[in-house]
């Protein structure tokens, strides 16, 4: 079945510095790619819509200097959060779809917990 | 905007035993997905059920059926006999079907499942 890996699971960076985060459908060509954040017992929010080779959408609310997205292949898109701050900790998760596949199903990486300090 | 709302932040149920979780939408589409998604302690997100809005006839999946009432906009998840391993947070959730499968998920605030054994 369709499988998406995120790298890292965890990371912890200071306070200012850049973390970048991974992507990857593994076993299919992934049109289109999503970043959600969770935080602790909160439900998923969307962050924003990447297809291969354009410019992502980002959700009303989120910062696109802040939150980097790349999806320069059709099977990796990468989340750099810029300048982190402690109100950045949060997991991060991805979704990737092929729209060209006709269900449309969205698959999820494992997450990606992200502590900064 | 749609909204996605799960009245129960916690259920609990007798092993063997069913439970209904609830979760009502809004949106002014007529073209939607409706899913329940589950996340275990691991925090992988994990499709328990799809239904196309234009289909009539309740999806089942084995032990896990819904009840879409369309008019109603409600999509309740229901369990029979409940295992251990169905314990976990369940997230209903909405897409858009006018994206052409580049939609990004609207989430509910979850339901946090207890299993008594």
């Amino acid at each position: 079945g369709a499988v998406v890996s995120q790298h890292p699971s965890r990371v912890i960076c200071k306070s200012g510095t850049s973390v970048k985060i991974e992507c990857r459908s593994l076993d299919f060509q992934a049109t289109t790619m999503f970043w959600y954040r969770q935080f602790p017992k909160q439900s998923l929010m969307l962050m924003a819509t990447s297809n291969e080779g354009s410019k992502a959408t980002y959700e009303q609310g989120v910062e696109k200097d802040k939150f980097l997205i790349n999806h320069a292949s059709l099977t990796l898109s990468t989340l750099t959060v810029t300048s982190a701050h402690p109100e950045d900790s949060s997991f991060y998760i991805c979704s990737a779809t092929s729209t060209s596949s006709g269900d449309y199903e969205q698959y999820f990486g494992p997450g990606t917990r992200l502590t900064v300090t | 905007a749609q909204t996605v709302t799960q009245s129960q932040p916690e259920m609990s149920v007798q092993e063997a035993e069913t439970v209904t979780l609830s979760c009502t939408y809004d949106t002014s589409e007529s073209d939607y997905y409706l899913f329940w998604y589950k996340q275990p302690p691991s925090r992988q997100m994990i499709l328990v059920i799809r239904q196309e809005a234009y289909k009539q006839q309740n999806a089942t999946e084995n032990r896990f059926s819904v009840n879409f009432q369309k008019a109603a906009k409600s999509f309740s998840l229901k369990i029979s006999d409940s295992q251990l391993g169905d314990a976990a947070m369940y997230f209903c959730a909405y897409r858009s079907g006018a994206g052409g499968g580049a939609d990004g998920l609207t989430f509910g605030k979850g339901t946090h499942l207890i299993i008594q054994p």
